[in-house]
């Protein structure tokens, strides 16, 4: 079984500065997916970033990217520039990957780090 | 309009009662999926379906059951709620035509259920 922690319950960061979130993953699997998700007060669960494990290269859309380690089994995100609108709770998630498909399904998700935008 | 959409997007009901939620995606995706999230628990897999007659259970089925309709339309039931089952429901879905490069999970904007 996966596990997924991200040990920041809370964390705050002023706008316009640069903040990097933490997930850790504990896994027996070679191939997988990992992911970000952003819930704001909205409550809609946004995707943010994915991660293809076999991939060395770092994942970045925009002002997000991430640090995959995967020996260290760490996948952190960092966001540059953070906006007002950056205010939500993040989910770090794990997938493992079966080319049949029957595998490729089960989300396991961290319980949320809460971030906050400070004007 | 939404991809994927969910309805009611709020729900009270008293323990005991029969509710169904309903998702309905315009996606054109073959898989869907159930989720709960309670508070500080993250999301947990309720079932999840791979086409209209490939139906699973996820990690914590007790208490529900679904019905896929239609490629489009996957719907979740209480057949007796109880106070518990108080969270909120997501729906998800993800196109695994495209083989595991694809397979990102999407999801609805949520339904808060109540039970008293």
């Amino acid at each position: 079984a996966q596990t997924v922690t991200q040990s920041q319950p809370e964390m705050s960061v002023q706008e316009a500065e640069t903040v990097t979130l933490s997930c850790t993953y504990d896994t027996s699997e070679n191939n997988y997916y990992l992911f970000w998700y952003k819930q704001p007060p909205s409550r809609q669960m946004i995707l943010v970033i994915r991660q293809e494990a076999y991939k060395q290269q770092n994942a970045t859309e925009n002002r997000f990217s991430v640090n995959f380690q995967k020996a260290a089994k760490s996948f952190s995100l960092k966001i540059s520039d953070s906006q007002l609108g950056d205010t939500a709770m993040y989910f770090c998630a794990f997938m493992k990957v079966t080319y049949s498909g029957a595998g490729s399904y089960q989300l396991t998700f961290g319980k949320g780090t809460k971030l906050s935008v400070i004007p | 309009d939404a991809d994927v959409t969910q309805t009611p997007r709020n729900r009270i009901t008293k323990t005991g009662k029969r509710i169904m939620l309903e998702c309905s995606q315009t996606k054109g995706h073959d898989r869907m999926y159930w989720y709960r999230q309670d508070p500080g628990l993250g999301l947990r897999l309720i079932y999840y379906s791979f086409d209209v007659k490939d139906i699973n259970k996820g990690e914590i089925s007790d208490g529900y059951s679904v019905s896929r309709q239609a490629q489009a339309k996957f719907s979740l039931s209480l057949e007796s709620a109880i106070p518990n089952q108080t969270a909120l429901y997501f729906c998800a879905t993800s196109d695994f035509a495209g083989g595991p490069s694809t397979d990102t999970q999407y999801f609805g904007p949520g339904t808060r259920l109540t039970v008293l």
